[in-house]
């Protein structure tokens, strides 16, 4: 079965730091591309980050570059997201996504909370 | 950046009626490899987005065959041909072509 769950979610401050991870198994994970996607409580979908499948390629929503930074460990079928310089619109559910070939993704984990609050 | 506009935003439907939501997109989502990057997500209320429909009207396995996905751009149409009590969700419509990928705002499916 093809699964990805998340953790690392929490409480952190302003200005503070946290890494999330996403654990994959079921699948190949070094073959596909990943994502992180977030959705701040009672609003829509916003896209954070895309890897490729080996960590060379990396893209970021605007808002989020350089104070994010996706990566990945193909042996240890682990995706990861470092954010720093937190505030408090970064408050959100941040989900893991697989993405099975260019343009879509299709399947999701269960998402870890993120609240940056002081 | 790409700007998806879903409309309704709220769709009350009564059980056993059809449903309809659409999507427009700011830009094209053809690739040079002829595929249309255009997928409909449903997120029931406290669980995840799961995907229904990619490339503009193929339906993932397990899909309901009352799902349905059309359009060519900019305007896509994602059809329920009779709403069940299951299919109450918010209903995504996403680009996939151009970088960042982009949402819609999502359309809130209830029950009357």
């Amino acid at each position: 079965e093809v699964q990805l769950v998340e953790s690392g979610g929490g409480l952190v401050q302003p200005g503070g730091s946290l890494r999330l991870s996403c654990a994959a198994s079921g699948f190949t994970f070094s073959v596909y591309w990943m994502s992180w996607v977030r959705q701040a409580p009672g609003k829509g979908l916003e896209w954070v980050a895309n890897i490729n499948h080996d960590g060379t390629e990396k893209y970021y929503v605007g808002s989020m570059e350089g104070r994010f930074t996706i990566s990945r460990d193909n042996a240890m079928t682990s995706l990861y997201l470092q954010m720093d310089s937190l505030r408090a619109e970064d408050t959100a559910v941040y989900y893991c996504a697989r993405s099975p070939a260019t343009g879509t993704v299709d399947t999701w984990g269960q998402g870890t909370l993120v609240t940056v609050s002081s | 950046d790409v700007v998806m506009t879903q409309s309704p935003l709220s769709l009350p439907v009564t059980l056993g009626q059809p449903a309809s939501i659409s999507c427009r997109s700011s830009q094209s989502l053809v690739h040079t490899d002829g595929n249309t990057y255009l997928s409909w997500f449903q997120q029931r209320p406290g669980q995840s987005p799961r995907r229904l429909i990619y490339k503009v009207s193929d339906r993932d396995s397990g899909v309901p065959d009352r799902f349905s996905g059309s359009g060519s751009g900019p305007d896509f149409t994602l059809k329920i041909s009779r709403v069940e009590a299951e299919d109450v969700a918010v209903y995504y419509c996403m680009q996939g072509l151009h970088w960042p990928w982009t949402f819609g705002q999502g359309t809130k499916v209830e029950i009357k």
